[in-house]
């Protein structure tokens, strides 16, 4: 089946660790995003990427960093910089060159930082 | 810069009730707009868009929204909920050039709740 996949679904890691999630797609889609999701704040994207082996900042990029070196892959690393990273994080992709298609969401990931 | 308002973080409503959730947008350049809803527990899925033409657009589970670009507006509607309405609703916008080509922007969300 067609989709996006987010994998662990929780995540636990002691403080000042690194810590990587992973996302992968099989939809084919160009575009990809990470969002950290917290109560009463929405959606507030961290990364985004439009094709391969190119990715822009989003609006609370600090303390995270990312790559994109295949099309179906968009990993998002927590660093020990993020400042408070216990956080439900959730991974998006969509079409790149159309930008009036929707965008399709994996399950998501509940980091815990201890 | 983009960045989307969601006026209402909660909305209590009573069952068969109409709602409206509304939501502005602020963007220098051109945008798409869309609305998503996510049930407790759950990604995110796709309720509605405005690609062009007509101002009000359908879309699933009986929502529509309509678009005022005058007013930077694109509010939810719905002329009778169910107890299955309840879950939170997201307004996006999808850049489509300049700076923020490609950025996709959510707002805070709202919290519709349906009481029977």
């Amino acid at each position: 089946d067609g989709g996006i996949t987010q994998s662990p679904k929780y995540l636990f890691r002691k403080e000042g660790q690194n810590v990587t999630l992973s996302c992968e797609q099989n939809l084919n889609h160009d575009a990809m995003y990470w969002y950290r999701q917290d109560p009463g704040q929405g959606l507030r994207l961290i990364y985004y990427s439009q094709i391969v082996n190119d990715f822009q900042k989003g609006d609370i990029a600090e303390g995270y960093s990312v790559s994109r070196e295949k099309k179906e892959s968009f990993p998002l690393t927590v660093t020990s910089a993020q400042k408070n990273p216990t956080a439900f994080y959730l991974c998006a992709s969509s079409t790149g060159g159309q930008m009036n298609t929707e965008a399709f969401f994996g399950q998501g990931t509940r980091l815990t930082v201890v | 810069a983009q960045s989307v308002t969601q006026l209402d973080s909660q909305v209590p409503v009573f069952e068969e009730a109409p709602v409206e959730l509304r939501c502005n947008y602020s963007s220098s350049v051109s945008v798409y707009l869309f609305w998503y809803v996510q049930y407790p527990n759950q990604g995110l899925q796709l309720l509605l868009k405005y690609l062009s033409g007509s101002t009000l657009v359908k879309g699933i589970n009986g929502f529509e929204a309509e678009f005022n670009k005058s007013q930077t507006s694109f509010h939810l509607r719905k002329p009778s909920v169910h107890i299955s309405d309840t879950a939170e609703y997201f307004c996006a916008v999808r850049g489509a050039g300049g700076t923020s080509y490609g950025k996709l922007t959510f707002g805070q969300g709202t919290i519709l709740t349906v009481h029977p």
